[in-house]
């Protein structure tokens, strides 16, 4: 399930089950969205990106799911691994070239 | 390619004590971008340069200086170090343009201010 930690949204989930990370932004000008991992001691790194004129795009063992509507993004993992844990970002652009803003994240942990 | 780099690692420093944090990229990108990390707040970016010879203000730039030294290069300084200053910063850049904004980040630089 997904509980809130000190400093971070946690999310624990079964070695094996899909996760789902979700990420509300304000900015209905936001036109471009990405999410970030980032493993313990390292930088984030990239997973994936959707524009605002699509809804969903995959890659691989992920899914981007994007509601303009209610201004909401998701995160869908399967099949996750132990190598999956790690602290999810989500970012958006909304105005000022090549700047985005970052969420606060979402820590997942995986359960061997 | 070694990506972003950043120098040093690792700073202890005492508060009105300066200092530069170095970063690299050999990824012949345009923009740079500096970030500070604390828990609980996400990255918060301090300075940006979309692209050689132009820098700007982020959303946390009191108390830092930038200087995109060339095309590689894009360093931020600390003049009078705080305590509130105690953070991870993280360089990061990207290509520029309209067509992607992904950005490639450094392994970050742990300070702390005593």
């Amino acid at each position: 399930g997904e509980s809130v930690g000190l400093h971070l949204p946690t999310l624990s989930v079964q070695e094996g089950d899909n996760s789902i990370i979700n990420c509300a932004y304000s900015n209905s000008a936001s036109d471009y969205f990405i999410w970030y991992k980032q493993e313990s001691g390292k930088g984030p790194q990239f997973i994936i990106d959707i524009r605002s004129n699509m809804d969903k795009r995959q890659g691989q063992r992920v899914t981007v799911l994007l509601n303009k509507t209610v201004k909401h993004l998701s995160l869908q993992i399967a099949a996750t691994q132990p190598g999956d844990s790690a602290v999810y970002f989500c970012a958006e652009k909304a105005g000022g070239y090549q700047k985005v803003t970052f969420g606060i994240g979402t820590k997942l942990q995986v359960i061997p | 390619n070694a990506g972003v780099t950043q120098t040093p690692k690792f700073q202890v420093l005492k508060t009105g004590q300066s200092m530069t944090l170095q970063c690299a990229q050999d990824m012949n990108h345009n923009s740079m971008y500096w970030y500070r990390q604390d828990p609980g707040m996400g990255l918060r970016l301090i300075y940006y340069s979309a692209s050689e010879g132009t820098t700007d203000k982020g959303e946390v730039p009191n108390g830092y200086n930038v200087s995109r030294l060339n095309k590689r290069e894009f360093s931020l300084r600390l003049e009078s170090a705080a305590p509130s200053q105690t953070s991870v910063y993280f360089c990061a850049s990207s290509e520029g343009g309209i067509y992607s904004y992904e950005q490639y980040f450094g392994p970050g630089t742990r300070l702390t201010v005593t």
